[in-house]
C-alpha cells in the first residue's frame, strides 16, 4: 500500500519556464509533507517542507502547494535551471511517527 | 565538515563475506537511521536508533544488525552477503521524529556482491 504516490517518473522542462512536480497521499494523518532533490551518486537533500495546516510555503525559487481536501501536494520551481535537473522525492511523516513515508521519485530534467 | 558521513563509499564483496557499513553524524541528532535503496529506486526504511535504543525495525534478513555504540554512530552489519544484497544503502539523522526539517542523509554506500 504506497500511502505517497509520484505519478510522473520523469518531465522534462525547458530552462526559464516554470517546473510542477506532483505528489498524492492516502493517509490523512501525515503531518508534514517535504521535497527532497537527490543528485546521482549522493544522498537526498532536504529542499522543502509544508505543515499539514498550511495551503503553501515559499522559499526562494522553491513553493509547494498543499490542497488537502484532494490529498494532494505540488513543488514549483520558477525559474528552472539546469542545476535543477534531479530525482525530486515526495516524503510525510506523523508527529506520533518515527518513519518518513516516501514515493518513487520524479526525475526533472531542465533543457537548456 | 560532513553533517552525515557513511564509509566506505563503495564495497565490492564476494558472496558469503561479512561486512560492515559506519555512519556518523555532527549534528548534535538523537535519531539516526539506515535505509536501503532498492533497483527500482525506492528508498526503504531498515531501521532506526533514537539515543542508541532501536526503534524501527522492518522485515530485513536478520544478517543485517544494526550497532548503536552512541548516538552519533549508527554502523551496519551484514553477514553471509547474498547477490541480492547489491544496492545503495543510506544512512539519516534527525532531531526527534524529523517533522519539518524532515532527515539528512549521508551520501550513501554502493554495495556490490559478486
Amino acid at each position: 500500500d504506497q500511502q505517497v504516490k509520484q505519478n510522473s517518473p520523469s518531465l522534462s522542462v525547458q530552462e526559464g519556464r516554470i517546473s510542477i512536480l506532483n505528489c498524492d497521499y492516502t493517509n490523512s494523518m501525515f503531518d508534514y509533507f517535504l521535497w527532497y532533490k537527490k543528485y546521482p551518486a549522493e544522498g537526498p537533500t532536504f529542499l522543502i517542507s509544508i505543515s499539514s495546516i498550511k495551503d503553501k510555503n515559499e522559499d526562494g525559487r522553491f513553493t509547494v502547494f498543499l490542497n488537502k481536501s484532494a490529498k494532494h501536494l505540488s513543488l514549483h520551481i520558477v525559474p528552472s535551471q539546469p542545476g535543477d535537473s534531479a530525482v525530486y522525492f515526495c516524503a510525510a511523516n506523523q508527529d506520533s511517527n518515527y518513519q518518513l513515508i516516501w514515493g518513487a521519485g520524479t526525475k526533472l530534467i531542465i533543457k537548456p | 565538515d560532513t553533517a552525515v558521513s557513511q564509509t566506505p563509499k563503495y564495497l565490492v564483496t564476494q558472496m558469503g563475506n561479512d561486512k560492515s557499513i559506519k555512519c556518523e553524524q555532527n549534528l548534535g541528532h538523537d535519531t539516526m537511521y539506515w535505509y536501503k535503496q532498492d533497483s527500482k529506486k525506492f528508498l526503504k526504511i531498515m531501521f532506526s536508533y533514537n539515543n542508541k535504543e532501536l526503534i524501527i525495525n522492518e522485515t530485513v534478513p536478520n544478517r543485517f544488525s544494526p550497532k548503536s555504540p552512541d548516538k552519533a554512530h549508527l554502523n551496519l552489519h551484514i553477514n553471509s552477503l547474498e547477490l541480492g544484497d547489491s544496492a545503495v544503502y543510506f544512512c539519516a539523522s534527525s532531531h526527534r521524529r524529523g517533522g519539518a526539517n524532515g532527515y539528512t542523509f549521508g551520501s550513501g554506500t554502493r554495495l556490490t556482491v559478486v
